[in-house]
């Protein structure tokens, strides 16, 4: 398999654009993760599916940030408007189950830079 | 709320020495454990996982998990300068359906 496929791997937009983050989980992982990085909060939780069902939203930090997952191959996470302080690294994981000995794999990341 | 506490670093070790990195968790009931590795500009990869008390060896690398003191550590011996990278400790919570809670991460540098 190729693993988690994440695109853009890098995006640059201006304050205020939308921004659309596409993440291809493992085939056959239930699970599927939205995690945000950066050098002040680490690794944050924004938002996870099980069979695509959102399950916890918690971690989305507000109403300009959605999450779809229309198929079990495919997922978005949009910010619409984009704001400076949004520029982090955003990884996509997926699992087969979730927590015990169910291993989380990361996509390489899209790197967002909003000037 | 549930937390996993790291210590950031930077870890600084010499090229073949013991490198130890330190995890404590606030949720008692937890049930699994987890160590990340990854390297300025890429993703997290998994290197260890742990499940029950005591000592788990995978080559060089050793995790070592106390439940009752809610701790978990990961030793690196023989310490390579491509070692030098940030660790993130993972933990699964008791409660079901729940996803992994992170630390932010201890940076290690191994110096030649």
């Amino acid at each position: 398999d190729a693993g988690v496929i994440q695109s853009p791997r890098h995006e640059v937009t201006e304050m205020g654009q939308e921004v659309t983050l596409r993440c291809k989980p493992i085939s056959g992982h239930d699970y599927l993760f939205w995690y945000r990085q950066t050098m002040m909060r680490g690794l944050e939780l924004l938002i996870y599916f099980n069979n695509n069902v959102p399950i916890d939203d918690s971690g989305m930090p507000e109403d300009r940030f959605s999450a779809k997952m229309p198929n079990a191959s495919f997922s978005t996470l949009k910010i619409q408007p984009s704001e400076p302080r949004d520029s982090a690294v955003y990884f996509c994981a997926s699992s087969f189950g979730l927590g015990g000995k169910n291993i989380q794999y990361f996509g390489a990341g899209t790197r967002l830079s909003v000037l | 709320q549930k937390e996993v506490e790291q210590n950031s670093g930077p870890l600084s070790v010499p090229e073949g020495a013991i490198a130890s990195l330190n995890c404590t968790y606030s949720d008692r009931g937890s049930q699994s454990f987890f160590w990340y590795r990854q390297y300025s500009g890429k993703s997290p990869e998994l290197i260890m996982s742990i499940y029950s008390n005591g000592d788990k060896e995978d080559g060089r690398f050793t995790a070592q998990l106390n439940k009752a003191s809610q701790y978990v550590s990961l030793l690196i011996r023989d310490s390579q300068p491509s070692d030098s990278a940030t660790y993130l400790c993972a933990v699964g919570p008791n409660q079901a359906g729940t996803a992994l809670i992170f630390g932010k991460g201890t940076t290690l540098s191994v110096s030649s």
